[in-house]
């Protein structure tokens, strides 16, 4: 299985600051044949279901803002919120899909600082 | 609207068996595939199961895999999950997602339920 890690556990930012999410998957998650990394984001809000903000690592959904970005290949991905705004406060998971079964990170806790 | 609406959660003892449903709504579900992903509450997600547009195609996490059964209903647009021999650490809160592509191999999973409980216990 591809085991997904997170990092900071959670993080504290100011209002307009920048915030930044680690995921690092134990295997790459790049598949040569068309150089696509298999790779989402989730935001989830308490009493909220996830809903997906990123896929193929980097692009957006519908509606997604554009101050949310990915980056990252291979193994090691960030999750960038520009400008913090108070409704950015939220869990957040990465989740690879290049195999089965397919797992998520454990969750980062982004809030206000 | 697009919607999916999960029932059939509640409290089960442990080795019953108990069916989940999902409802979908607003999308053309036919084109989908759709899984079952779990959530114990406070904690991290585990997909569960996951199956193609056309029910040809069919996954399951090795913690499930022989007492879950994943299946589809297309004509009256639905997703179900018997579950059997339930466990404690079964316990969680069972979404219903919609893939963002036809088979379940490679999913992004763009649309969610709110959800339905399930308590195993004795």
């Amino acid at each position: 299985d591809i085991v997904m890690t997170q990092s900071p556990d959670s993080l504290a930012v100011s209002l307009g600051e920048r915030a930044t999410i680690n995921c690092k998957s134990s295997q790459s998650v790049l598949y040569n044949s068309n150089n696509k990394n298999y790779l989402a984001w989730y935001q989830q809000k308490p009493g909220q279901p996830p809903k997906l903000l990123l896929s193929w690592a980097s692009t957006r959904e519908s509606g997604v803002p554009d101050r949310v970005s990915g980056s990252g290949s291979g193994t090691d991905f960030t999750l960038t919120i520009s400008s913090l705004q108070a409704e950015d406060v939220a869990l957040y998971y990465c989740q690879q899909y290049y195999s089965a079964p397919f797992t998520f990170g454990p969750g980062t806790k982004v809030d206000i600082k | 609207e697009e919607q999916l609406v999960e029932s059939g959660g509640g409290l089960v003892q442990p080795g019953r068996s108990l069916r989940l449903s999902c409802a979908a709504s607003g999308f053309t579900f036919d084109i989908y595939a759709m899984h079952w992903v779990r959530q114990v509450p406070g904690k991290g997600l585990e997909w569960v199961s996951g199956i193609s547009w056309n029910s040809g195609s069919i996954g399951y996490a090795d913690s499930v895999k022989g007492r879950f059964t994943i299946s589809r209903d297309n004509a009256k647009n639905s997703l179900y999950v018997h579950m059997s021999s339930l466990r404690d650490e079964d316990t969680a809160l069972y979404y219903c997602a919609k893939d963002k592509r036809s088979y379940y191999d490679t999913p992004a999973f763009d649309m969610w339920g709110q959800g339905t409980m399930v308590t195993v216990s004795s």
